[in-house]
């Protein structure tokens, strides 16, 4: 059983495009976390929200609490977006992550 | 520079043969986590620590062991590893009020277990 489920799995973009993907979760949580994994293999956070709406440059994350629904939009995609990004649900103290979406923009 | 280190970074073991894969952060955060990373499964939570001496099970606990007995050290030990355990592991640490702090993560450890 998928606690959090996200989608697309795999995404192609052309330079430039809006992207959204998406993350669904079936828990009661108090937050939601979403991720970037560089092609490197690393790990960085890019929001944590438990209400609404937040953005960071190109980058914006809502949440709806009531429909268990988190979307995160690029902006003006590039190339350096390219990665995967993996959304995550924390209930209690714990994380259940989703399975990820790998994008690639092309330029 | 604020960080979370683990090593090693690549290791290659036998069935088992204990080992510890170290995790340390110097940002003086209470919440410590392990990881590991498969490909199809995603990350999945193995061991959480809400401070020193304070740890509990993940998702997938069986077959490691955690301690945290000073707040910047978080290693991960598995007793007899198999090669289901072959994977990539990350460490991570957040501050107190975990759900409104972000996350910060090691740059991973690849386990081969053969």
């Amino acid at each position: 059983k998928n606690e959090v489920e996200q989608s697309p799995q795999n995404l192609t973009a052309q330079e430039g495009e809006f992207i959204t993907i998406n993350c669904s979760y079936s828990v009661g949580i108090s937050a939601l976390h979403w991720l970037q994994q560089h092609p490197g293999g690393g790990i960085v956070s890019l929001f944590m929200l438990s209400s609404g709406k937040k953005k960071h440059g190109r980058l914006i994350a809502t949440i709806n609490i009531q429909e268990k629904h988190s979307s995160l939009h690029i902006t003006a995609s590039h190339p350096r977006d390219s990665a995967v990004y993996i959304c995550a649900a924390i209930t209690g103290n714990q994380f259940y992550f989703g399975t990820g979406t790998s994008l690639t923009v092309i330029p | 520079e604020a960080q979370v280190t683990q090593n090693p970074r690549y290791l290659i073991t036998v069935t088992g043969k204990k080992l510890t894969v170290t995790c340390s952060q110097n940002m003086n955060h209470e919440y410590m986590s392990w990881y590991r990373q498969d490909p199809g499964l995603g990350l999945r939570q193995i061991y959480y620590s809400m401070n020193v001496e304070v740890t509990d099970k993940g998702d997938v606990p069986e077959g490691y062991k955690v301690s945290r007995k000073e707040k910047r050290n978080f290693p991960l030990i598995l007793e007899s590893p198999s090669p289901n355990q072959t994977s990539l592991y990350f460490c991570a640490s957040s501050p107190p009020g975990l759900w409104a702090y972000e996350q910060y993560f090691g740059p991973g450890t690849r386990l081969t277990v053969t």
